[in-house]
Formats: structure tokens, sequence, C-alpha cells
């Protein structure tokens, strides 16, 4: 079974702060999420990565992808109240390239405070 | 420009009830996945349907539940004689093709007492 974790599942941070979520996955899979939740509402896809050594960034956060360790990690950069939030990574799980069943871990808790 | 959208977003059903929860998919989606998030736990992937064909229903309890997509109309994931062990959210997303970013319902949470 295919197990996604993530730590920490909790992280308080002062705003301007550097730090990084960690998302470690159990098996072979070359396509990794995130996404972000704010309280009641729906999760809002902010990173797709394809690839060994891929990363992509938007804003103050950077995400990248290596695919022997099996990890990926979300770096925020001078964190600012606005995102705070909980940030899931979801590996495919889909076998023969089908690319739809995901596999969520528990999520971390953000929360940027002035 | 409406995303996904899931009703009813709170439901609370007894013990032996039905629940019914609906997802109207992204306009032009024809890929509906439900997800279920027990609390303190990732979402998990129950089903995936496309118009009025279930693709993977893997991740489904045998019994009690199912999902229909009808040609026309929401997507429904049906609970039958629900116990308290399916107290959770559950998410709908819908993408464009099988493959490409799926995108998320707000959700609905189930209470049952």
């Amino acid at each position: 079974e295919l197990k996604v974790e993530q730590n920490p599942l909790f992280l308080s941070m002062q705003e301007g702060k550097n730090y990084t979520i960690y998302c470690n996955y159990s098996t072979t899979s070359d396509r990794l999420y995130w996404y972000r939740q704010d309280p009641g509402k729906s999760l809002e896809s902010l990173f797709v990565l394809l690839s060994n050594g891929a990363v992509k960034q938007e804003g103050r956060l950077m995400a990248s992808l290596d695919t022997k360790a099996r990890l990926s990690t979300l770096h925020i950069t001078a964190a600012v109240h606005d995102l705070s939030a909980t940030y899931f990574c979801a590996v495919d799980m889909s076998e023969g390239g089908s690319n739809y069943k995901l596999t969520f871990g528990k999520g971390t808790l953000l929360t940027v405070n002035p | 420009n409406a995303g996904v959208m899931q009703n009813p977003r709170h439901l609370v059903r007894r013990r032996g009830q039905e629940a019914r929860l609906r997802c109207s998919p992204v306009k032009g989606h024809s890929h509906v996945y439900w997800y279920r998030q027990l609390p303190e736990e990732g979402l998990k992937f129950m089903v995936y349907l496309q118009k009025e064909n279930i693709i993977d229903e893997s991740g489904m309890p045998k019994e009690r539940f199912s999902a229909e997509f009808p040609k026309e109309g929401p997507s429904i994931l049906r609970i039958q004689q629900v116990v308290r062990g399916d107290s959770a959210a559950y998410f709908c997303a819908s993408s464009l093709q099988g493959f490409e970013t799926q995108y998320f319902g707000p959700g609905t949470r189930l209470l049952v007492l």
C-alpha cells in the first residue's frame, strides 16, 4: 500500500522566516502534487511535479521533487500571514500511467504569526 | 467560472439512514473522482467515474457505498445504512481528461449520530 508521509504536521512560524515542508512516499511515482486548503474551502492546486529534479516556484513557495529519494519539499520563503493554510502533498498511484488515483499525506497545518 | 460544486456542505444522519452526496463538476469536465478524509487522516481515493461509467472503484468499501455519474445531472455518492465510522469529509474532484490536474470541491462533512 502506498504511504505518503508529511512532516511536520503542524508548523507555526513568524512572518519573514523560511521553512520547508517534507513529503516522503513509499513507492515509485513520477507525478506529485501540492495542494493548499483554507478552512472550509476546497483544495487548490499549487504545483504538479512530473519528473526527477523538477522545481517549480510561485511567489514565496517553491516545490521540488527527487524521485530517487521519493521525496518532495515545499519551501516557504519570507512567510506572510496569507500563507496560513493546510498544505497537502499527493502522489499518483495509478497503474499504467493513468494518473488519476491520488494518495494524500495528512497535511501540514501552517500558521504564520505576525 | 464555477468550480466544482458539492452539496450539501454539511449533512447529519442517524445510524441506519441513507446519505446522498452530490457533486457537480467543472463545466465541461467529464471525469469525476470521490475522496474521503477521515479525522486526522489524508484524503483517500474512493472511486473514479466518467459519464455513465465507473472506471475504478477500488477505494470504495464493498458494502453500503455506491456512486454514479449519470448522463445528465450531478455525480452522486450514496451511503446506505450509515454507521458512525462513516463520519468524514467527502471530497469530489473533476478533470477535463483522466490524466490532468484534478480540481476539488469544498467537500461535504458527514456526521453520523
